[in-house]
């Protein structure tokens, strides 16, 4: 099946600093990527849309000026955390979506931030 | 009201018992359903994907989907304690506003040895 590949696994950073996380479709040009966030014992929360070569759709309630994100391949999306806060520990999700694969979006490996 | 319900369990089944999982949703303009399994810490995987009403097999799942009446299921034949994991739902329509995935909450699944 599709493969995602999304790194770091986990990340411990200072507060005010920004975390950088990567998300790659290794078989697969995906068209569009997805980020969530997930919170313990919760389901998964859309935070953004993004369209290789386009500005990313944030979600209502999702500060587009904290989480950056960009699609500049049809391979790789990359969400920045900026200024991070303890606020912002959580486990993040990308996926992507391709119209090769004919199926629905498959998923990273989540990335565990904690801010301290 | 939630677009998309799931039992957030737990579900505490015996190795080998048959499972079922359900959701049930409200947006008449879903026509894409997934299954998604969890385990601790990790991404979800897709197990099922069904498009519009039917039934779908692979191996010991079988997904069923039943738009008029707004439910899924997945079914889990002869349990192990390998599929202890949280069991998502998602759905979505064809486009637009709808083209986004709605998840259940997920139900926590453990199978006892």
């Amino acid at each position: 099946g599709a493969v995602v590949s999304q790194h770091p696994s986990r990340v411990i950073c200072k507060s005010g600093t920004s975390v950088k996380i990567e998300c790659r479709s290794l078989d697969f040009q995906a068209t569009t990527m997805f980020w969530y966030r997930q919170f313990p014992k919760q389901s998964l929360m859309l935070m953004a849309t993004s369209n290789e070569g386009s500005k990313a759709t944030y979600e209502q309630g999702v500060e587009k000026d904290k989480f950056l994100i960009n699609h500049a391949s049809l391979t790789l999306s990359t969400l920045t955390v900026t200024s991070a806060h303890p606020e912002d520990s959580s486990f993040y999700i990308c996926s992507a979506r391709a119209v090769e694969v004919g199926t629905e979006a498959f998923f990273g490996q989540g990335t565990r931030l904690t801010v301290v | 009201q939630k677009e998309v319900e799931q039992d957030p369990g737990p579900l505490s089944v015996p190795e080998g018992a048959i499972v079922s999982l359900n959701c049930t949703y409200s947006n008449s303009a879903f026509q894409y359903f997934m299954w998604y399994r969890q385990y601790s810490r990790k991404g979800p995987e897709l197990l099922m994907y069904t498009y519009s009403s039917g039934n779908k097999e692979d191996g010991r799942f079988t997904a069923q989907v039943d738009k008029s009446s707004k439910y899924i299921s997945l079914f889990i034949r002869d349990s192990q304690p390998s599929d202890s994991a949280t069991y998502l739902c998602a759905m979505r329509g064809e486009g637009g506003a709808t083209n986004k995935l709605i998840f259940g909450t997920g139900t926590l699944l453990a199978v006892q040895p």
